[in-house]
């Protein structure tokens, strides 16, 4: 149980282009998704947290207007990063949270490779 | 917010020897503090957690110590294997958001 799926695995776009990532969580209701980037040799930075129904809330320093997060479902979130720019390359992760409040364990979707060209 | 430090960043050790890893974190409202291992171009994987009312936590060869006064954690692997080699996270978490920490690529040579 408790696995996450993301989707593309690997996209690689012209700079100016937007691209969407999705995170699903297949056997469970996620209340809260979390999206973190990762550079390489580098550790996961948490960008937002995404609950069911209501806006992200974003770490500082992360442009809300530029990675758009949208979680419409209890198994859905997805991410769009506008006017993608080569220093947005990265590796995107999703992990995603049951709805029982004495669980914090999250799941991890197996990451999204961006390469803006 | 929460600062989650780890030390060290690179660590080589024997087939057979132990590893630890060490991380501190700043909120001391932080309560759940897991480990993960990374493979290059995977997801991060589970491997142990602790919460913050237990003190120790083993599960075969890996075992977690929380020291909630000195607000810090320890991942100790015992009898390394080379399969042991990976990136591995800490992370502290006091409810919702994980803050992890900078990671500690993890040699076992043969």
């Amino acid at each position: 149980g408790a696995v996450v799926s993301q989707h593309p695995s690997w996209v690689i776009c012209k700079s100016g282009t937007s691209v969407k990532i999705e995170c699903r969580s297949l056997d469970f209701q996620a209340t809260t998704m979390f999206w973190y980037r990762q550079f390489p040799k580098q550790s996961l930075m948490l960008m937002a947290t995404s609950n069911e129904g209501s806006k992200a809330t974003y770490e500082q320093g992360v442009e809300k207007d530029k990675f758009l997060i949208n979680h419409a479902s209890l198994t859905l979130s997805t991410l769009t990063v506008t006017s993608a720019h080569p220093e947005d390359s990265s590796f995107y992760i999703c992990s995603a949270r049951g709805s029982d409040w004495w669980d914090n364990e999250q799941f991890f979707g197996p990451g999204t490779r961006l390469t803006v060209l | 917010g929460e600062n989650v430090e780890q030390h060290p960043s690179t660590l080589s050790v024997q087939e057979g020897d132990s590893a630890v890893i060490k991380c501190t974190y700043s909120d001391s409202a932080s309560n759940y503090f897991p480990w993960y291992k990374q493979e290059l171009g995977k997801r991060p994987q589970l491997i142990i957690d602790i919460r913050s009312n237990v003190g120790e936590k083993k599960d075969q060869r890996i075992a977690v110590t929380l020291n909630k006064t000195a607000k810090h954690f320890s991942l100790h692997i015992t009898e390394t294997q080379p399969e042991d080699s990976a990136v591995y996270f800490c992370a502290a978490s006091s409810g919702n958001q994980f803050y992890f920490g900078t990671g500690t690529s993890l040699t076992v040579i043969p």
